[in-house]
């Protein structure tokens, strides 16, 4: 079945570190690939997504390539800062017969120290 | 358009009894998702539907569960005889129906179940 897989937290970087969080998956076909980001108290926002193989999604300083061939889509930021401190998750849609529910990993928190 | 509403954002109750919550899409998408999401993991897919009609269920939703969304706007989750497995945060997501990949997430109601 599909699913996704992305590195465990917590993540803990002091303020402008160059940050990486993996995330694979597993999935027939070709999905679209999100990143979504929760806030401390605030619900889940889309921060990013990609289509198709080889796009790059990016947003508010984040990047993430959709790799096929790894099926990877690993979210980066160059330069990361306190405000960013969140959990964040890394998503897949898949059209098939679900017609579009979203499926997620488990989830890593970052923690930014100024 | 102040996004998706959830209402109430906190309910404890007893094992055994009732609970209802109530989503509010944002105003124009006619596709709307609940999803739960248990402490440490992501989010999980219970069912969605495209205006009035309920497209799928996922086999989480076990049959005390029940949601509906009568007119096409809000829609209600009920959990009948609630177990303590229960707990959990139960989020809504709205999308319009062309762009699932575009889902806005409400900010969840927390279920405890004591």
């Amino acid at each position: 079945g599909n699913s996704v897989t992305q590195m465990e937290g917590p993540v803990t970087l002091s303020e402008e570190a160059f940050l990486t969080i993996n995330c694979t998956y597993t999935a027939t076909g070709y999905p679209s690939l999100f990143w979504y980001v929760q806030y401390p108290g605030e619900g889940l926002q889309l921060l990013l997504k990609a289509t198709k193989a080889d796009d790059k999604g990016s947003n508010k300083g984040f990047e993430a390539t959709y790799r096929k061939e790894t099926t990877s889509f690993h979210l980066e930021k160059g330069s990361v800062q306190v405000s960013d401190s969140a959990v964040y998750f890394c998503a897949l849609l898949h059209y098939g017969g679900s017609q579009g529910n979203l499926i997620f990993g488990k989830g890593t928190k970052l923690s930014v120290k100024p | 358009d102040t996004g998706v509403s959830q209402d109430p954002r906190h309910k404890i109750t007893k094992r055994g009894q009732n609970v209802t919550f109530r989503c509010d899409p944002i105003s124009e998408h006619n596709r709307l998702y609940w999803y739960r999401q248990t402490l440490g993991q992501g989010p999980e897919f219970l069912t969605y539907f495209q205006n009035e009609a309920q497209l799928e269920k996922s086999r989480l939703l076990s049959d005390r569960f029940s949601a509906e969304r009568p007119k096409g706007s809000f829609s209600t989750l009920e959990i009948q005889r609630t177990e303590q497995g229960d707990s959990a945060m139960y989020l809504c997501a709205s999308s319009l129906a062309g762009a699932s990949y575009e889902q806005y997430f409400g900010p969840g109601t927390r279920l405890t179940v004591t």
